[in-house]
């Protein structure tokens, strides 16, 4: 099976711009879910997907939004991007149960 | 905010000797993970407790978990230095669907 796939690897974005990141699961997995990872703050939860619902959403502004499709892939969106954005975004995915979450690779996002 | 902090923050040790790292978290869980990151990288499942299991083994990893003292410790052995990575353990709650990480220990394998 193919893993965890995002798109774009890299990006660099200015202060105002708005940016969607793509992430597509592992086939047969319902869940997806998405993480921040900055030096300062570590590893945060932004939100997660099962079945095009959201089930739990993070502590983050709404500038942070998200969407899954019916196909299980998701995307997450970040509009009037700020300089501590910038970011690696992590997307996982799972069957939906508790457990094991497999990672993709990751979208770094640089906000000048 | 992170739930569960690591300790040591750091580690360098020789390829072979025994690597330890701890985990605490806070609330109650239904299970514990615990992740590897190589720089920049994604992160990779190594071993999941449940919170009514003491000890787990996977290979080269063991596992421990008290959740009386709400802590973990993760043992790799015989460290190679391909372990070299940064380690994170993440905690569950029932039907939160969201993983709470750790701060993370980075392990320097020396060849």
């Amino acid at each position: 099976k193919a893993g965890v796939t995002q798109t774009p690897r890299y990006l660099i974005k200015t202060r105002g711009q708005q940016v969607t990141l793509s992430c597509s699961p592992i086939s047969g997995h319902r869940s997806v879910s998405w993480y921040q990872q900055t030096p300062g703050q570590g590893l945060q939860f932004l939100f997660e997907y099962f079945s095009e619902t959201q089930r739990n959403k993070g502590n983050f502004p709404g500038r942070f939004s998200g969407r899954q499709f019916s196909n299980s892939r998701s995307e997450m969106n970040v509009s009037t991007l700020e300089l501590g954005d910038s970011a690696l975004y992590l997307c996982a995915s799972s069957e939906g149960a508790p457990g094991e979450l497999f990672f993709g690779e990751g979208s770094r996002l640089t906000v000048l | 905010s992170q739930q569960g902090e690591e300790d040591p923050q750091a580690l360098s040790i020789q390829e072979g000797e025994n690597a330890t790292m701890n985990c605490s978290y806070k609330t109650s869980i239904n299970n514990l993970q615990w992740y590897r990151q190589n720089s920049g990288r994604g992160l990779v499942h190594l071993i999941l407790i449940r919170s009514n299991e003491r000890e787990k083994h996977s290979g080269r990893l063991r596992v421990t978990l008290d959740t009386s003292k709400k802590s973990s410790s993760l043992l790799i052995t015989a460290s190679r230095a391909a372990d070299t990575a940064s380690y994170f353990c993440a905690t569950e709650e029932d039907s939160s669907y969201k993983l709470i990480f750790g701060s993370g220990t980075r392990l320097l394998v020396r060849p």
